[in-house]
């Protein structure tokens, strides 16, 4: 069966500092992969998309940046954090083809302090 | 652009009485529709879907497109139903899972 792993749980970093999230997936090939952001009493957004190894859509402009280093893996980074970027990251996957469902992965719980 | 709009951040209803969470959207093309709920100390997880016209756990939506809403709907809640729900909007023509969520609602079902 597929499984989705996200670290760290929670994360407290300092403004101006480095962020590195992973998330990786387990029993399927091919997935697309997710990054969403809940901000504080805001909806889900989805932040970056990834179709393929290397292959990365921004669907908002930010202080974050993706990447898929292989095919299964997908990290959410950021060179300088600002504290706007709190909030609860959700990391998530689906199949390629058809309409698939999301499945998430357990979430980060990042605060900028 | 799409957009979708959960009205209610919270509601409470008793054990036993009907329960309906709203979902309006807005997208021009053609939507495809989905609730997805979080219980406690779980994953958000799909609860289902407009295109199977399924029941999951009681619960049923359908797709109004002439007042392009997608409320969701229980005649008798359980206490396990608390949870918060999401409605989401997926953009057709695409076979990318890409979302677009509300904000939620927060279901608290009292015994």
């Amino acid at each position: 069966s597929q499984t989705i792993h996200q670290w760290p749980a929670t994360l407290v970093q300092p403004v101006g500092s480095p962020l590195s999230l992973e998330c990786t997936v387990e029993g399927t090939s091919n997935p697309n992969l997710y990054w969403y952001r809940q901000a504080a009493g805001r909806g889900l957004q989805l932040l970056f998309y990834s179709v393929g190894i290397g292959q990365i859509s921004s669907e908002v402009p930010q202080n974050l940046s993706a990447s898929r280093p292989q095919d299964r893996q997908f990290i959410l980074s950021s060179k300088k954090l600002l504290l706007s970027d709190s909030g609860f990251y959700l990391c998530a996957w689906s199949v390629r083809t058809g309409t698939s469902p999301l499945h998430f992965g357990n979430g980060t719980r990042l605060t900028v302090t | 652009a799409q957009r979708v709009t959960q009205p209610e951040k919270l509601l409470s209803v008793f054990k036993g009485a009907p329960v309906e969470l709203k979902c309006n959207y807005s997208y021009s093309g053609s939507p495809e529709l989905f609730w997805y709920v979080q219980y406690s100390r779980q994953r958000l997880q799909l609860l289902l879907r407009h295109i199977s016209r399924e029941s999951i756990k009681g619960f049923t939506a359908d797709l109004n497109k002439g007042e392009t809403s997608f409320h969701l709907k229980k005649p008798f809640a359980q206490e396990e139903d608390s949870a918060m729900y999401y409605c989401a909007l997926k953009s057709g023509g695409t076979s990318y899972g890409k979302l677009t969520f509300g904000q939620g609602t927060i279901l608290t079902v009292h015994p």
